[in-house]
């Protein structure tokens, strides 16, 4: 049974441009959570989606953030414009239903 | 809202020895998990031990035990027999078990100890 799975696990950006970060959960996993990991800290909870729906946002910032759920597919953590203080990295997790988390490998953004 | 604390950045143990690292956490709930967690330079977050906030018992894992104080709300993480391969940030979490629809079972993790093993 795989694990979580995120990719890419490095993304490059120069300042201005998108990034898609993808998660796929582990078999029969039907809630994803994605927390953020700025340097030198602990994660950070973003967001937290059910298959089509974005359950609690109270973590994304306001704007340039969003994040999907498909019927069919991963999950999509998606970063407009991106800035310096956008590095980090991004972490998913899934669960079934409301009981333990499972994160991925996680996925290094760096902003040049 | 829910608040965790570690207060030591770093520590160092020798091989061999038994270090404890310290998390305390702040909440108004009865009912929540506790977990530890290493994060080596892979930045993999890999599960150390859980503790259930209803159980008394201290959760123990090989090497790996807790010192969990609830009226305290402390919650400890003893490691014994310290081993080279210890070595990585050691993240504290916590999470509600209050079920209730529409609620978010986020983790709220601590800033993190980074651990040195000395040979």
């Amino acid at each position: 049974n795989a694990g979580v799975m995120q990719n890419p696990r490095h993304l490059v950006r120069r300042r201005g441009q998108e990034a898609r970060l993808r998660c796929s959960p582990m078999k029969g996993h039907s809630h994803v959570y994605w927390y953020r990991q700025l340097p030198e800290e602990g994660l950070k909870f973003m967001v937290y989606l059910q298959k089509e729906n974005i359950i609690d946002e109270s973590g994304m910032p306001k704007e340039r953030f969003s994040a999907e759920f498909p019927k069919e597919g991963p999950s999509i953590l998606r970063i407009q414009q991106v800035v310096r203080g956008d590095s980090a990295a991004y972490f998913c997790a899934s669960s079934i239903g409301y009981n333990e988390q499972f994160f991925g490998p996680g996925t290094r953004l760096t902003v040049l | 809202a829910q608040t965790v604390t570690q207060s030591q950045p770093e520590m160092s143990v020798q091989e061999a020895e038994t270090v404890t690292l310290s998390c305390t956490y702040d909440t108004s709930e009865s009912d929540y998990y506790l977990f530890w967690y290493k994060q080596p330079p892979s930045r993999q977050m890999i599960l150390v031990i859980r503790q259930e906030a209803y159980k008394q018992q201290n959760a123990t894992e090989n090497r790996f035990s807790v010192n969990f104080q609830k009226a305290a709300k402390s919650f400890s993480l003893k490691i014994s027999d310290s081993q080279l391969g210890d070595a990585a940030m050691y993240f504290c979490a916590y999470r509600s078990a209050k079920e209730e629809l529409g609620r978010t079972y986020k983790y709220i993790f601590g800033t993190g100890t980074r651990l040195k093993v000395l040979a």
